[in-house]
Order: structure tokens, then C-alpha cells, then sequence
């Protein structure tokens, strides 16, 4: 079980906006540190995908936004397009477990 | 361009041993924290490990402690994982990774393509 949850699996239509859900605790998000998202497309290696809880990499497109609030952040993709199948990873710092964590990834299907 | 090329995998039987590899290019490798994150056969990824950039800082997953060892050369611009006791457990593809700085900071900014780790009889 991971420290940060995120749903196993959300889907969506084409031109469809889907968000994503990463919930940790006072020791992680909720201490004020950054969330991260990464793409992992099928059969490659992750790829950054947005940081500092919403900053998105040079070469991301603007559909892709994230939000922290309190101990939770959401990566939400609007205008789905069947390119964005894959599974995404949130992660942060935790100050207690002095740790990089990682959500158990969500598998998003473009339906 | 930054490259990251991860070699050393392959199957191994359980106590057994390996020696992974990550090649850096394209950046001041010294200047920068790599780790080690890993992800087993259809599961999420778990970050195994770190070393800073002058390998005076050391960081392990309660998972591999005691067990892996991280260290990095940087006249040869690479990182290293020494992988002891092996178990059915730490079969996983393993990813080197490159934590970012500034903005990028606590982010892993750029990944090698990964290096696959089977333990079994």
C-alpha cells in the first residue's frame, strides 16, 4: 500500500477531461512539499510530467495542469486524446520516512 | 542531449548477486543526485536509493538496506548498484534516474530506459 493513493485506474472519451487524484498525509503533501506527475507509456520508461505541483516540463502540452491542496493534488488532462493512454505516477518528499515516495499510478484509458 | 543508459541486469538466483550500471551523458554529472528507482513486473514504481552528486550523501529504501550499495565514479560519469541477497522480491526492471536542481529540484528530471533484474531458481 502506498503512502500516496491514487486511484487504480480512471478512463475517459476522446476530447474529454479526466483528473487524477494523489492523496498523502502532513508528512508528505501536507508539509508543504512539491508533487510530481510522470507519464509512463506503454512498455517505456516514466517520463516527468508536470513538477512543483504545477509546472509543466518544456515540450508538455498545456492540456496537461496540476493543483495541490492541503494533503492532495490532481493532475487533470482535458481535450483526451488517445496518445495520453498510459499510466501516471504521482510522488513527493516525505519528512518523516526522510523518503521519496511514489502513488501506486493510475491507469488512464482513453475509451 | 541527456542520456542515461542502464546495463547489468539480467537473471540471477536467489542470494545471489549483480552489479547494475547507469552511463551518464549530456550533463555536469557531477553536479547532480542520481538514484535508483525500480519497478517489478506489472506494479508501480519504488524508489530504491541515492547519492549525491560528490557521493558524500547515501539513501536507501528500507527494502534494499543492508542489502544494496550505491556509489557513483564520477571520472567515468557513472553510478553504480551492488545488489547482494538477492530475492524473488527485487526482480524488477531497475531505472536510473536523474534528480533535477533548481525548480527541478526532488524531481526525477530525466530516466534511462531501464535494466531488467530477474531473481529466480
Amino acid at each position: 500500500q502506498s503512502v500516496l493513493t491514487q486511484p487504480p485506474s480512471v478512463s475517459g472519451a476522446p476530447g474529454q477531461r479526466v483528473t487524477i487524484s494523489c492523496t498523502g498525509s502532513s508528512s508528505n503533501i501536507g508539509a508543504g512539499f512539491a508533487v510530481n506527475w510522470y507519464q509512463q507509456l506503454p512498455g517505456t520508461a516514466p517520463k516527468l510530467l508536470m513538477y512543483g505541483n504545477s509546472n509543466r516540463p518544456s515540450g508538455v502540452p498545456d492540456r496537461f495542469s496540476g493543483s495541490k491542496s492541503g494533503t492532495s493534488a490532481s493532475l487533470a488532462i482535458t481535450g483526451l486524446q488517445a496518445e495520453d493512454e498510459a499510466d501516471y505516477y504521482c510522488q513527493s518528499f516525505d519528512s518523516s520516512l526522510s523518503d521519496y515516495l511514489f502513488g501506486g499510478g493510475t491507469k488512464l484509458t482513453v475509451l | 542531449e541527456v542520456q542515461l543508459v542502464e546495463s547489468g541486469g539480467g537473471l540471477v538466483q536467489p542470494g545471489g548477486s549483480l552489479r547494475l550500471s547507469c552511463a551518464a551523458s549530456g550533463f555536469t554529472f557531477s553536479s547532480y543526485w542520481m538514484h535508483w528507482v525500480r519497478q517489478a513486473p506489472g506494479k508501480g514504481l519504488v524508489w530504491v536509493s541515492r547519492i549525491k552528486g560528490d557521493g558524500s550523501s547515501l539513501k536507501y529504501a528500507d527494502s534494499v538496506k543492508g542489502r544494496f550499495t550505491i556509489s557513483r565514479d564520477n571520472a567515468r560519469n557513472t553510478v553504480y548498484m551492488q545488489m547482494d541477497s538477492l530475492g524473488a522480491e527485487d526482480t524488477a526492471v531497475y531505472y536510473c534516474a536523474r534528480e533535477g536542481s533548481g525548480s527541478f529540484t526532488k524531481t526525477h528530471d530525466f530516466w534511462g530506459h531501464g535494466t531488467l533484474v530477474t531473481v529466480s531458481s
